[in-house]
């Protein structure tokens, strides 16, 4: 199975640009890159997605390389509310799935 | 405005006593997807139905299973739960099966087995 890396924690303090990226080698050709965010006992939420070079909307930024085996998810000035786990999703390359496998997630803890 | 309601948001059931939870959508998507989330743990994908079809994951127990009755709704019925089965069941949904289709949540329900 296709798999995504991701730090397992970070930190960070109200007003910084908090950057997460995530490393997926094996990513199949056609996949999109798809980032969602999850608060404790809430379903996950989607925050971007993107294919290639950058996608921004009014939450975040998704930076993706020519190479496409990793992927930045970017948040211009986290606030306390920002605090929360963030999951990478790929498709699979050896089955051709869907991206329907979650990655560990990195936690993000943010600090006044 | 809810687009993935899942009823009950907290459920107690008994070792051994069957439990149903229950997802309805308004978005009209023609999948839908029942996931596993323990304590710590990233979700982990059980089943999924497109439209009437029934796609199990390999690795999922039959102790688990689903039915769809309809476009709306979706059920997961747990037949024998045990202590191991105590976690948070999420919902969710999607236009269709392309890569690019977003998943849709709903706030899951937590399930406790005592």
């Amino acid at each position: 199975l296709a798999k995504t890396t991701q730090p397992i924690s970070m930190d960070s303090y109200e007003g910084q640009e908090v950057n997460i990226t995530c490393s997926h080698n094996n990513i199949a050709t056609n996949d999109y890159i798809t980032w969602y965010q999850q608060f404790p006992s809430q379903g996950p939420r989607f925050i971007i997605q993107g294919y290639k070079t950058k996608v921004t909307n009014e939450v975040a930024s998704l930076f993706i390389p020519a190479d496409r085996k990793s992927s930045t998810l970017s948040l211009p000035r986290v606030s306390l509310s920002d605090t929360a786990v963030y999951y990478c999703l790929v498709g699979d390359a050896d089955t051709g799935r869907r991206a329907l496998t979650f990655g560990s997630g990195t936690r993000l803890q943010v600090q006044p | 405005d809810a687009m993935v309601i899942q009823n009950p948001r907290y459920q107690v059931t008994q070792f051994g006593k069957p439990v149903t939870l229950s997802c309805s959508q308004t978005l009209n998507h023609n999948v839908m997807y029942w996931y596993q989330q323990k304590s710590s743990q990233a979700p982990k994908l059980l089943f999924h139905y497109y439209d009437k079809d029934f796609n199990n994951e390999a690795d999922t127990p039959d102790n688990f299973q689903s039915r769809r009755p309809n476009t709306s709704f979706c059920f997961l019925d747990i037949r024998s739960p045990g202590l191991g089965d105590a976690a948070m069941y999420l919902c969710a949904t999607s236009r269709d099966r392309e890569r690019g289709d977003t998943q849709y949540f709903g706030p899951g329900t937590r399930l406790t087995v005592l």
